[in-house]
């Protein structure tokens, strides 16, 4: 079965700085799709950034982007000039081609001091 | 964009009852949905995939005959919490993702969630 790590249960940074969030997984599939979800304490799901294994290219969304190492499943979210609406409850996905269920990490609670 | 709704965002129930709660995808038609359960300070835990016209695949350790899932159209998915006890107040969250002929490449929606508390 396929599992997701978040090694870092709790991060913080100054507001206009830059944070780099963790996320290993582990699978057998070639094909698969992985994301970033926040959830902030209003606690709706909001997607981040989605990257498809397939791409070699490391998905950007504005602040966000990410750096996806697929030999080394590893697949951290970098956060640019930190906002203060960005302190929330960030979790990594993982999705299998074949399937559409998520598989979550435990989630990384990230701080942002003003 | 995609919009999942769900309803109540919020109930308490007394010990033995049961309650429905709602998952609605209000813009596009949906086979399949989920339904996820969250503690405090935890991560998202995979329950149970709702199926159209089918019975729910439930995750192993979730008992079905507690957790009842009814997929009765595209667009609706119910979750009962049949005789609920304390311990399973719980946020709930839905999420679903359009019916295309690509599928696999859609994003999920999520619903705004459940927040259960049993007296």
């Amino acid at each position: 079965a396929q599992t997701v790590t978040q090694s870092q249960p709790e991060m913080s940074v100054q507001e206009a700085e830059t944070v780099t969030l963790s996320c290993t997984y582990d699978t057998s599939e070639s094909d698969y799709y992985l994301f970033w979800y926040k959830q902030p304490p209003s606690r709706q799901m909001i997607l981040v950034i989605r990257q498809e294994a397939y791409k070699q290219q490391n998905a950007t969304e504005n602040r966000f982007s990410v750096n996806f190492q697929k030999a080394a499943k590893s697949f951290s979210l970098k956060i640019s000039d930190s906002q203060l609406g960005d302190a929330a409850m960030y979790f990594c996905a993982y999705r299998g081609s074949g399937a559409q269920k998520l598989v979550f990490g435990q989630g990384t609670r990230l701080t942002i001091n003003p | 964009g995609a919009v999942v709704s769900q309803h109540p965002s919020w109930v308490i129930c007394k010990s033995g009852t049961s309650v429905k709660i709602e998952c609605r995808s209000l813009d596009f038609q949906a086979t399949t949905m989920f339904w996820y359960r969250q503690f405090p300070k935890q991560s998202l835990m995979l329950m149970a995939t709702s199926n159209e016209g089918s019975k729910a695949t439930y995750e192993q350790g979730v008992e079905k005959d507690k957790f009842l899932i009814n997929h009765a159209s595209l667009t609706l998915s119910t979750l009962t919490v049949t005789s609920a006890h304390p311990e399973d107040s719980s946020f709930y969250i839905c999420s679903a993702h359009p019916l295309t002929p690509n599928g696999a490449n859609e994003k999920l929606f999520f619903g705004s969630g459940t927040q259960l508390s049993v007296l």
